[in-house]
């Protein structure tokens, strides 16, 4: 166990419907990351929050939103869904608002999102 | 931008093998550099690190050494097992950096 905790594990749902991703960082972990892993992309960061404020941003779609409250656990909104959104969709999470160059970041296992 | 490319998988190898998996990176900076192992169904794992250059990270039987004059970072394993089958990823993050980039991983499979 990372410490790092994700909900759902699986989620299967249809095209055009919206989903809801939690993330809960490890303990004492300010920021949250997110990333999204699929076959043909590789492994995309999506965006960061540091203790509830947006930090920064990557390659996010305007479907997509994500929030940072005040407990720390992070939720990432997918909506508008289509088949090409089906991927594993990682959080992650580090003590500070940079990443310690000797530390990098604790993973949690994972949501796989199918869109059909 | 800041990048890493690793050699193209997958790999398969027999047990007791010796594993090589080559990682370059293209950074403005001096980056600190990872390798994180995926096994099936979980999440990425730090596997090992370094900071500077020179730097030999290693961790149960892999090791990879930050070499600043060819930009490289490969991993190795002496004698592989059927429990190093996984996908290994080497990234790099800068001083004061939010964010690891990522290789597109190196699938490894070891049989019996």
């Amino acid at each position: 166990d990372s410490g790092v905790t994700q909900t759902p594990k699986h989620l299967i749902t249809a095209t055009g419907q919206r989903v809801t991703l939690r993330c809960s960082p490890r303990s004492g972990d300010l920021s949250v990351y997110w990333y999204q892993q699929s076959l043909d992309q590789g492994l995309q960061f999506l965006i960061q929050y540091y203790n509830g404020e947006e930090r920064a941003k990557g390659n996010i779609l305007e479907r997509f939103s994500a929030q940072q409250f005040p407990d720390l656990h992070s939720e990432l909104n997918l909506s508008s869904l289509e088949l090409g959104d089906s991927a594993l969709y990682f959080c992650a999470s580090s003590p500070g608002r940079v990443i310690e160059g000797s530390y990098g970041y604790t993973f949690g296992s994972g949501t796989r999102l199918t869109v059909v | 931008g800041d990048s890493v490319t690793q050699m193209e998988g997958p790999v398969t190898l027999s047990e007791e093998a010796f594993l090589t998996i080559n990682c370059t990176y293209t950074a403005t900076g001096y980056p600190s550099l990872f390798w994180y192992v995926q096994y099936p169904g979980e999440g990425l794992q730090l596997l090992l690190k370094a900071t500077k250059a020179d730097d030999k990270g290693s961790n149960k039987g892999f090791e990879a050494t930050y070499r600043k004059e060819t930009t490289s970072f490969h991993l190795e394993k002496g004698s592989v097992q059927v429990s190093d089958s996984a996908v290994y990823f080497c990234a790099l993050t800068l001083l004061n950096d939010y964010k690891l980039s990522f290789g597109a991983g190196t699938t490894v499979t070891v049989r019996a």
